[in-house]
């Protein structure tokens, strides 16, 4: 059964960085393209990256874009992301995907709270 | 791209077929999906490709439809059911959602 974990969430202050990682088990990872998906509290769902199987292809939302940086090591089944000059807005569960049909496994979400 | 679904709350009984509509700002062929997400949960795939339905999604649901117009329906509203529903498309990046479509017990 695929499992995806993630970890690295916590409380930062605005303009602050955070870097999540998501732990990847139980399948090829380095088949297939990763994503970032958020949410937050009460809201609805917010899609914030991708990046291929082989790292070379990324794309980010536009509110993200030249803050966040999406990567990943196939040799240790790891994505991440990389959060930098976070504002409130930021504030979300974040949750890793493995793009397959579509997002068709989802991890449990990392909790990112950006909070003076 | 913008997805608009409607309702945004649907009241139902169990039993009731429902049908959930989801619109793109522009054409998306037939690259949208439906997720089903409950409190406290990470969504779940329930049909992909606008009408193939995922492994281990139960045959109850479908989807339908293509270019700007979608549907996913419910045939017999079940009380594991009652939850939120998303459609995505993935037809170009940004991929986009719409915002959610909760099902409620009548």
């Amino acid at each position: 059964q695929v499992q995806l974990v993630e970890s690295g969430g916590g409380v930062v202050q605005p303009g602050r960085s955070l870097r999540l990682s998501c732990a990847a088990s139980e399948f090829t990872f380095s088949n297939y393209a990763m994503h970032w998906v958020r949410q937050a509290t009460d809201k609805g769902l917010e899609w914030v990256a991708v990046i291929s199987s082989d790292g070379n292809t990324k794309y980010y939302a536009d509110s993200v874009k030249g803050r966040f940086t999406i990567s990943r090591d196939n040799s240790k089944n790891t994505l991440f992301l990389q959060m930098n000059s976070l504002t409130t807005d930021d504030t979300a569960l974040y949750y890793c995907a493995r793009r397959s049909t579509s997002l068709d496994s989802w991890g449990q979400g990392t909790l990112v709270t950006v909070s003076s | 791209i913008q997805m608009t679904q409607s309702p945004s709350t649907l009241s139902a009984s169990v039993g009731d077929r429902v049908t959930i509509t989801c619109r793109a700002s522009q054409s998306i062929s037939s690259w949208l999906a439906w997720y089903q997400q409950k409190p406290g949960k990470a969504p779940k795939l329930l049909i992909y490709k606008a009408s193939s339905l995922e492994s281990g999604a139960p045959s109850r649901f479908s989807g339908s439809g293509s270019g700007t117009e979608f549907t996913l329906t419910i045939s017999s509203l079940q009380p594991d059911d009652f939850a939120t529903y998303y459609c995505q498309q993935y037809n170009s990046y940004p991929w986009t959602f719409g915002q959610g479509t909760k099902v409620e017990i009548k």
